[in-house]
């Protein structure tokens, strides 16, 4: 089956700095991808609509700019968290739609993000 | 107006039993797919079962099974035989539009947490 890959599984930052979150598609092709936020406890809300070659669609309510996505080739996007605060400490989860075939999402593990 | 709506936050079934988890919807697109995902502990999301809005038929995946109710909006999740494996969050989850590019992106409920006790 289809394969997403999140690195790192988990991050712990200070106040201030950036983190890269990648999402990769292992075994096909994601023209698309997403990338979702989850607090302890809730639902995942999506953050962003990641598509190769072209700027990322945001959700209302999300700064492009703290949350800078690339989407820079078919199997990868990268999400930054610039400027880092203990309340973007969350769960970031990213999904891919397999671009060949009638497929839905298919999730990545996760990323544990720790901001102190 | 929340577009899928969970209203059991916890829900407690004895092992080798069935169980109901509800989901309501709300779209006034005509074209879309409800989609019910497990999620451990660890936070992985697993995908459980599809229903498309032309299905005719319920969709059944082994011990998962999706009651599709179309005029009543509720696309409920049955799972037969729970197992202790089976303890997780479950979200049901909502695409509109027949998909492409942004409109594959998904609305998820707030989830209920199944706890399956020996």
């Amino acid at each position: 089956g289809a394969v997403v890959s999140q690195h790192p599984s988990w991050v712990i930052c200070k106040s201030g700095t950036s983190v890269k979150i990648e999402c990769r598609s292992l075994d096909f092709q994601a023209t698309t991808m997403f990338w979702y936020r989850q607090f302890p406890k809730k639902s995942l809300m999506l953050m962003a609509t990641s598509n190769e070659g072209s700027k990322a669609t945001y959700e209302q309510g999300v700064e492009k700019d703290k949350f800078l996505i690339n989407h820079a080739s078919l199997t990868l996007s990268t999400l930054t968290v610039t400027s880092a605060h203990p309340e973007d400490s969350s769960f970031y989860i990213c999904s891919a739609r397999d671009s060949s075939v009638w497929a839905e999402q298919y999730f990545g593990p996760g990323t544990r993000l720790t901001v102190t | 107006a929340q577009k899928i709506t969970q209203t059991q936050p916890g829900m407690f079934v004895q092992e080798k039993e069935a169980v109901t988890l509800d989901c309501t919807y709300d779209t006034s697109d005509p074209s879309y797919g409800l989609f019910w995902y497990k999620q451990p502990s660890s936070g992985e999301m697993i995908f459980l079962i599809y229903q498309g809005s032309y299905d005719q038929q319920n969709a059944t995946e082994g011990r998962y099974s999706l009651n599709f109710q179309k005029a009543r909006k509720s696309a409920n999740l049955v799972i037969s035989a729970s197992q202790l494996g089976d303890s997780a969050m479950y979200f049901c989850a909502m695409r509109e539009g027949r998909g492409g590019g942004s409109n594959y992106k998904l609305t998820f409920g707030k989830g209920t947490l199944l706890t399956v006790n020996p």
